[in-house]
């Protein structure tokens, strides 16, 4: 069985300030892929990243970058220098070799960006 | 390119309505999904095709839900009944999966509905 847990529920805060986003999961699976999406208040879920699990390397795409380290089962996700656009809910995702083409998604965490 | 296309893009109805909701997905894809999001139980997978071919339903609620894909570039999914408890954000996805590692899922703009 495959589960994702992000554990915060809501994160408030100020513009400028750097954010990071937790994601931990569970899989029996030796291959496994790791998404995170963003949910801005406009409702669609856009695609940010996708992660293999043979390739640890961490990944940095302008003000956003991804943590990922299988030790601890973990795929974080870091806002640096939050702006008010960043305001949106944010999920994590796995997807296991042996679940088919089926994500697991976790709750979300609704992030947002104070002025 | 065109994304994944839904329509209606809201949709109020009475309970005991049918609904159609509709998904168009990127053209080439070959994985189709459906999803719905509610609160409670936030995203959950409903269906997914393979070349126009449903490979897992086992998220489909019960016998009131359904969903064709008569072909690659469009595919339903039907609530006959609809009672209120079906009012949520159904998301249509698509992907495409010509290697394992090419399956990332790209997600329409949803379909509020919302039945009285």
């Amino acid at each position: 069985a495959q589960k994702v847990t992000q554990a915060q529920t809501e994160i408030s805060v100020v513009e400028k300030e750097d954010v990071t986003l937790d994601c931990v999961y569970e899989t029996r699976d030796t291959t496994y892929y790791l998404f995170w999406y963003k949910q801005p208040p406009s409702g669609e879920l856009v695609f940010l990243i996708r992660r293999n699990s043979f390739d640890e390397q961490n990944e940095i795409s302008g003000r956003y970058s991804w943590n990922f380290q299988k030790s601890t089962s973990s795929f974080n996700f870091t806002i640096t220098a939050s702006q008010v656009v960043d305001s949106a809910v944010y999920f994590c995702a796995l997807r296991g070799e042996t679940s088919g083409s089926r994500l697991t998604f976790g709750e979300g965490t609704q992030l947002t960006v104070n002025p | 390119d065109a994304g994944v296309i839904q329509s209606p893009r809201h949709e109020v109805t009475e309970m005991g309505q049918e609904v159609t909701l509709r998904c168009k997905p990127i053209s080439g894809h070959d994985y189709l999904f459906w999803y719905r999001q509610t609160m409670m139980r936030g995203l959950e997978l409903l269906i997914y095709f393979n070349n126009n071919v449903p490979i897992d339903d086992s998220g489909m609620p019960e016998d009131r839900f359904s969903a064709k894909m008569p072909n690659a570039s469009f595919s339903t999914l039907k609530i006959q009944p609809s009672e209120p408890r079906d009012s949520a954000v159904y998301f249509c996805a698509s992907s495409f999966q010509l290697a394992v590692d090419t399956d990332t899922q790209y997600f329409g703009p949803g379909t509020r509905l919302t039945v009285l």
